[in-house]
């Protein structure tokens, strides 16, 4: 069974601080997608990244950056110089091919960064 | 083009009452799924569905019933609404094209008294 793990529940930094939020997956298939979303306090869910198995390269967007690492099951996200409206929940979500159903996402329980002035 | 609209945003219920959540779609996607997310515990699959006419049981079904009559609606009914149903719940759709991406309606939030 796919399982997504996000070891840290809470973080909290200081504004213009790097951070950085973990995420390990579990799969037993070869093709699987990987996202993660934001939970503004608002509540809405907001996409931000998609990446597929076959696609290890890392991505910058502006102050984000994620680093995918099949060798160690991880799909790491960082924020350089974080802001306060950075502030929200942080889900990874795995999606696999098994069987057909790689269109029902796991989600990890989600960390809560708090960005403090 | 609006997304996915979910309504309503927020409703007590009192145990034992029943209602149906509303959701709808306008980008054409053929794959929707309602979530309920309790604190602290990310996203749970409850119901999605592939296609109009077709629905299948996620993680946490118990409870809870969904239709697809239409491509752009699916609506989730809750009968005999208990305490333990009290969450927000959101609604959900992707099609292959966007490699499974899943975008979010804003959410209800459901207090069962």
């Amino acid at each position: 069974a796919q399982k997504v793990t996000q070891a840290q529940t809470e973080i909290s930094v200081v504004e213009k601080e790097d951070v950085t939020l973990d995420c390990v997956y579990e799969t037993r298939d070869t093709t699987y997608y990987l996202f993660w979303y934001k939970q503004p306090p608002s509540g809405e869910l907001v996409f931000l990244i998609r990446r597929n198995s076959f696609d290890e390269q890392n991505e910058i967007s502006g102050r984000y950056s994620w680093n995918f690492q099949k060798s160690t099951s991880s799909f790491n996200f960082t924020i350089t110089a974080s802001q306060v409206v950075d502030s929200a929940v942080y889900f990874c979500a795995l999606s696999e091919a098994r069987g057909g159903s790689n269109y029902k996402l796991t989600f990890g329980k989600g960390t809560l960064l708090t960005v403090n002035p | 083009n609006a997304g996915v609209t979910q309504t309503p945003k927020f409703r007590i219920l009192k145990i034992g009452q029943s209602m149906t959540l509303q959701c709808t779609q306008d980008m054409n996607h053929n794959y929707m799924y309602w979530y309920r997310q309790d604190p602290g515990m990310g996203l749970k699959l409850i119901y999605y569905s592939v296609g109009a006419g077709i629905t299948d049981k996620g993680e946490v079904p118990n409870g809870y019933n969904v239709s697809r009559s239409t491509t752009e609606d699916f609506p989730l009914r809750l009968e005999l609404a208990a305490p333990s149903q009290t969450s927000v719940y959101f609604c959900a759709s992707s099609y292959l094209g966007a490699e499974w991406t899943q975008y979010f309606g804003p959410g209800t939030r459901l207090l069962v008294l």
